[in-house]
């Protein structure tokens, strides 16, 4: 099967300072998402990213489906950007989202 | 709108014992997952559900049945309930199969003692 494979598995800044997280994929993907799970345990949707660049706010993403990764970039970081962040990929031999391991982000005051 | 709904949230199961994990959509998507996450890793398929009327065994499936009983509904059962079975569980929904975006359930927390 596919391969994901998110780096750096641990981070921690202190407020306001920019990060980015990588995902690295063995395969081609039909989709791409990023999540945040929140110390609640929450999965929220950040970016649906098969390809090319997107910005919310502070957040933005960028895929390059060609050479198999993508980016997640968090500036000017908040407390509240603390968690752990997914990468997940669709791919054509399977159903459903193969997930990296995740990058568990603690952002202190 | 609510999304994806899952119940229970919490539960304690003693082995051997059975339950079934409910979860609804309201966003009228075709096709419905389960996934298990345990401690430091990601979540991993079960089973799925690529439309109304048809189940697929996922990553992991095994000491799992599923049924998906109308378009909204996606229920997960545990027939006989060991520790292994200690997980987080997420119910999701996407409008089809692999090329549209995911929306997650909040997650049940299950402990089988």
């Amino acid at each position: 099967g596919i391969q994901v494979e998110q780096s750096p598995p641990d981070l921690i800044l202190q407020e306001g300072a920019n990060s980015t997280l990588r995902c690295n994929f063995s395969d081609s993907v039909n989709n791409l998402q990023w999540f945040h799970q929140n110390p609640w345990g929450q999965l929220i949707n950040l970016f649906y990213i098969p390809s090319g660049t997107k910005q919310n706010g502070r957040l933005s993403a960028t895929t390059v489906a060609t050479e198999r990764y993508s980016l997640l970039y968090i500036s000017s970081s908040q407390t509240t950007d603390s968690g752990v962040y997914f990468c997940a990929v669709a791919w054509g031999g399977a159903d459903g989202l193969t997930f990296g391991k995740g990058t568990h982000l603690i952002i202190q005051p | 709108n609510a999304g994806v709904t899952q119940t229970p949230k919490f539960q304690v199961l003693k082995t051997g014992q059975s339950m079934t994990l409910q979860c609804a959509q309201d966003m009228n998507h075709n096709s419905m997952y389960w996934y298990r996450q345990d401690p430091g890793m990601g979540l991993r398929l079960i089973y799925y559900s690529a439309s109304e009327g048809t189940t697929d065994k996922g990553e992991v499936p095994n000491g799992y049945n599923v049924s998906r009983l109308n378009k909204r509904e996606f229920s997960l059962r545990l027939e006989s309930a060991a520790p292994s079975q200690t997980s987080v569980y997420f119910c999701a929904s996407s409008a089809s199969r692999m090329n549209t975006e995911a929306f997650f359930g909040q997650g049940t927390r299950l402990t089988v003692v």
